[in-house]
This record gives C-alpha cells, sequence and structure tokens, in this order.
C-alpha cells in the first residue's frame, strides 16, 4: 500500500534556484493538497486542488506554483527560492464525499542557502 | 474566518497520568474534525474524524469528543510511545473552506516513564 509518496525526502537549494516536490497517490483521491509545516506554526495550505485540471491558492501561495494533469500527481514548484521557504513540506489526498479524512506523505525537508 | 486553537502548546505527563488536549473552533459550519498524530519526522497520522457536537470516538488509550465549539483528545493512562504531535483540524460546511482542511499548531505531548 504506497498511499501518498513525496520525493526527494531531504533537498538542499541555493537561493534563486528552482524545483519540483513531487507527489503521487494511488488511492484514486480527487482533492490533493500542499502543506508547509516551520517548528511551532503548525501546516499552512498552499496550494490544493478538487480534481484534475483544477487547482486553487491556499493562504501561503506566494513563490509557487502547482499543476494538476492527472488525478495521481500533484506536483509543486519552487520558482526563485529564498530562504524564507525553508520548511518542511507535505502533500495530502483525500477521497471526495461527507468529510473523509486525508492521508498525507511522509515530507520533504527543504533548506534554501 | 475559520479558525482552530489548540491549547496548550506542549504538556509533559508522567506514565499513567490521564489528560486532555483541547481544539476550539470557529467555522462557517462544521462537516468534519480530524485529529492527527505526528511523530518528528513523519508526516501526520490520521486517528479520528468528529462530524457532529455529542460524538464521541475511541481508539486503546484515546477518546476523541465533539462539542459545538470544541473537541477533546482525552488520553488515559498514557504511556512512553504516546509522545507525539497532536493536531486538530477542521473541514468547513460553506464558504471558501468546504474544500480545506485547516489545521491548528498543534499540541507537543511527552509521556514520562
Amino acid at each position: 500500500n504506497a498511499g501518498v509518496t513525496q520525493t526527494p525526502k531531504f533537498r538542499i537549494l541555493k537561493i534563486g534556484q528552482s524545483m519540483t516536490l513531487q507527489c503521487t497517490q494511488d488511492m484514486n483521491h480527487n482533492y490533493m493538497y500542499w502543506y508547509r509545516q516551520d517548528p511551532g506554526m503548525g501546516l499552512k495550505l498552499i496550494y490544493y486542488s478538487v480534481g484534475a485540471g483544477i487547482t486553487d491558492k491556499g493562504e501561503v501561495p506566494n513563490g509557487y506554483n502547482v499543476s494538476r494533469s492527472t488525478t495521481e500527481d500533484f506536483p509543486l514548484r519552487l520558482e526563485l527560492a529564498a530562504p524564507s521557504q525553508t520548511s518542511v513540506y507535505f502533500c495530502a489526498s483525500r477521497g471526495q464525499g461527507r468529510a473523509y479524512e486525508a492521508f498525507f506523505g511522509q515530507g520533504t525537508r527543504l533548506t534554501v542557502v | 474566518e475559520d479558525q482552530v486553537t489548540q491549547s496548550p502548546e506542549a504538556l509533559r505527563l508522567q506514565e499513567g497520568e490521564s489528560s486532555s488536549l483541547n481544539c476550539s473552533y470557529t467555522v462557517s459550519g462544521l462537516r468534519g474534525l480530524f485529529w492527527y498524530r505526528q511523530d518528528p519526522g513523519k508526516g501526520p497520522e490520521f486517528l479520528f474524524t468528529l462530524y457532529s457536537a455529542g460524538e464521541e470516538k475511541e481508539k486503546e488509550r484515546l477518546k476523541a469528543t465533539l462539542t459545538k465549539k470544541e473537541s477533546f483528545l482525552h488520553i488515559t493512562a498514557p504511556k512512553p510511545e504516546d509522545s507525539a504531535t497532536y493536531l486538530c483540524a477542521v473541514q468547513a460546511r460553506y464558504g471558501g473552506a468546504t474544500n480545506k482542511l485547516i489545521f491548528g499548531t498543534g499540541t507537543l505531548l511527552a509521556v514520562q516513564p
């Protein structure tokens, strides 16, 4: 049972570099989410998607972009990395319906230096 | 604005010392309230979903309850392996947040032997 898979697990970026955080799920879930987690700050929503081809901004979208070309994949793109983007990033997915729980990946720890 | 507040921020218990964690929420109609456990370096792991005031759910030493304004996670006779960060999240029924999961900042629980 793979669930939600994130790659890479760790990454160090230099200021101004770009990268894509990968997220894929094998549960045929419509909803997918990207969160960032800073120490003591809880989970902040970056972007989310309610299905292939549909994305929307969360609380902290600046500096990030997403796409959802398939049900399974929801990559997060960082353009021109900044030290403020140093964080742990989590991808999550959930089914559609009443209030289904979200399943999380193991996270990507990103450091921008 | 939809909001989730958790207290205390941190809690230290002796093994066997029961206590409760609080999650207060303000949301445009509650569709669901979720409790998660997060171990260091890992993604949040689902524990419970509560849908309506008066509902209770139990799992081993954990019991979650829900009122119209808050939820409690009761921990009975905790063991050191219960040490983790416990996160609360809500999904709204109305407005722009119906597709989002809004998280609190979590309670860091340490259970000492």
